[in-house]
C-alpha cells in the first residue's frame, strides 16, 4: 500500500534530549512537509523539501533540524533548544510544491517532554 | 486580515441538518483552496478542492467568492460521521506550501 508512515506514534522524552521523528513516504513525491498542531490550533509549517537535500524554513523552524537524503524519507529532529517540544507532528508529502496539488499525511506522532 | 480565518464553533446540529461554514484568506492571488476533514487525534484528510468558483461531491459543497475572499463548506443532510473538524486550507504567499486554519468543529446529533 502507497502511504506516508510516522514513527513511532507516541514519544516520550526527558527536558534537554534531542529527539529524532522518522517520516517515510512511498508515494514518490518530490515534496515533503512538517507541521506542528497544538490543542486548539491549527497546523503550523516548521520546515519543508521541494526536493532531495533542499530544505526550506516553515513559519516556526527555531529549535528544529531536517535532512532530506533519501526522497522517501524526511526525519524531523527536535533539539533541546525547542522551548515548548510537546506536541502533535505531523509529516506530509505531495507530488510536488506547487500549491494546486493536495497534501497527503501521515498518523503522526504525539511528543511529550516531561 | 489574517492569512486564513475560521469561526472555530463549535457547530451543534441535529442529524439531518445543513450546516455552513465560512473561511476568510488574505493573499487575493490564491487560486487553490483545499478543505481537509481532521477526527480527534488523527491526522487531516483531503475532503474537497477548490479550483474555480466552487465544487460539489454528494452532500458537500464548497464555494468560493474571489471578490469578498471567502470559501464556503456546506454539508446538507448531516450524518453522525460528519462529527469532525473541518480544516480550511488557502496556499502561503510563497506559493511553495499551505497555510491551515484553525478548523471548525461540527458535532452532530441524534
Amino acid at each position: 500500500d502507497g502511504g506516508i508512515t510516522q514513527s513511532p506514534k507516541y514519544l516520550f522524552r526527558k527536558e534537554g534530549q534531542n529527539v529524532t521523528l522518522s517520516c517515510e513516504q512511498n508515494l514518490n513525491h518530490d515534496a515533503m512537509y512538517w507541521y506542528r498542531q497544538d490543542p486548539g490550533q491549527g497546523l503550523r509549517l516548521i520546515y519543508y523539501s521541494q526536493i532531495v537535500n533542499d530544505f526550506q524554513k516553515g513559519d516556526i523552524a527555531e529549535g528544529y533540524s531536517v535532512s532530506r537524503e533519501k526522497k522517501e524519507s524526511f526525519p524531523l529532529t527536535v533539539t533541546s533548544a525547542q522551548k515548548n517540544p510537546t506536541a502533535f507532528y505531523l509529516c506530509a508529502s505531495s507530488i510536488d510544491s506547487n500549491s494546486y496539488n493536495e497534501q497527503f499525511f501521515g498518523p503522526g506522532t504525539r511528543l511529550t517532554v516531561l | 486580515r489574517k492569512e486564513v480565518e475560521q469561526d472555530p464553533g463549535p457547530f451543534n446540529v441535529p442529524e439531518g441538518a445543513t450546516v455552513a461554514f465560512n473561511c476568510t484568506y488574505s493573499n487575493s492571488a490564491s487560486q487553490s483552496f483545499f478543505w481537509y476533514r481532521q477526527d480527534c487525534r488523527k491526522e487531516p484528510k483531503l475532503l474537497m478542492s477548490v479550483y474555480s468558483s466552487g465544487n460539489e461531491d454528494g452532500r458537500f459543497t464548497a464555494q468560493l467568492n474571489r471578490a469578498s475572499q471567502y470559501i464556503s463548506l456546506l454539508i446538507r443532510d448531516s450524518k453522525l460521521s460528519d462529527s469532525a473538524t473541518y480544516l480550511c486550507v488557502v496556499p502561503h504567499q510563497a506559493g511553495t506550501a499551505l497555510i491551515f486554519g484553525k478548523g471548525t468543529t461540527l458535532s452532530v446529533s441524534s
